[in-house]
């Protein structure tokens, strides 16, 4: 059974904090890594990705992989209220169908910036 | 552009009721997929598809069919309805699948609630 694993919150940090968002995962063959912001009521939209071990910065995200540790994570610096939402890792991983690769979902992590 | 379609957006059904979810897509991509989400929990895979004619079972296939006509078009029916299937679902598609591909165009989602 592959697995995502994160703490599903909530997770409240002030306007101008950093939140941290954390998620771990079970297969090792896993190649790439995903995070998706999901609004209340909305449907997932993608925000970043990583492939490689490191560090993956775009604007106030950054996007955290270590491979041997099986740990991803995301930090938004300068947090706005309009970061408010639930974040969804997801982690691509070999599937024994004809898709070839899947998408497998953690439960989620709501944050909310508090003004 | 408008991506995903996902009809209709609510729904309430009775026990043992049928009823198909309809999604479309107009970006011409290949591989679709239909989530479902509880309250509380990530997305899990019912069914998806790799093109037309092809369809496969995902995590949570039972009591869903799917059928996959043309690129277009991936409706998802429930046979006998349970309040097991209420549930928020989501119609997604991807141009391509490989290692280090994982984003998914999703639907603005069907709201379900089986009585």
């Amino acid at each position: 059974q592959k697995e995502v694993e994160q703490n599903s919150g909530p997770l409240s940090v002030p306007e101008g904090a950093i939140a941290s968002l954390n998620c771990t995962y079970s297969d090792r063959g896993s190649q790439s890594f995903f995070w998706y912001r999901q609004y209340s009521g909305k449907s997932p939209e993608l925000i970043m990705f990583i492939y490689s071990n490191g560090d993956k910065e775009d604007g106030r995200f950054t996007a955290q992989l270590n491979k041997a540790s099986q740990y991803v994570s995301l930090l938004i610096r300068d947090s706005q209220p309009s970061d408010s939402a639930t974040y969804l890792c997801a982690v691509n991983t070999p599937y024994s169908g004809a898709g070839s690769y899947q998408l497998t979902f953690g439960k989620g992590t709501k944050l909310s910036v508090i003004p | 552009n408008a991506g995903v379609t996902q009809t209709p957006k609510f729904r309430i059904l009775k026990i043992g009721q049928s009823m198909t979810l309809q999604c479309a897509q107009d970006m011409n991509h290949n591989y679709m997929y239909w989530y479902r989400q509880d309250p509380g929990m990530g997305l899990k895979l019912i069914y998806y598809s790799v093109g037309a004619g092809i369809t496969d079972k995902g995590e949570v296939p039972n009591g869903y069919n799917v059928s996959r006509s043309t690129t277009e078009d991936f409706p998802l029916r429930l046979e006998l309805a349970a309040p097991s299937q209420t549930s928020v679902y989501f119609c997604a598609s991807t141009p391509t699948r490989g290692p280090n591909t994982g984003e998914l165009f999703f639907g603005e989602g069907s709201r379900l609630t089986v009585l």
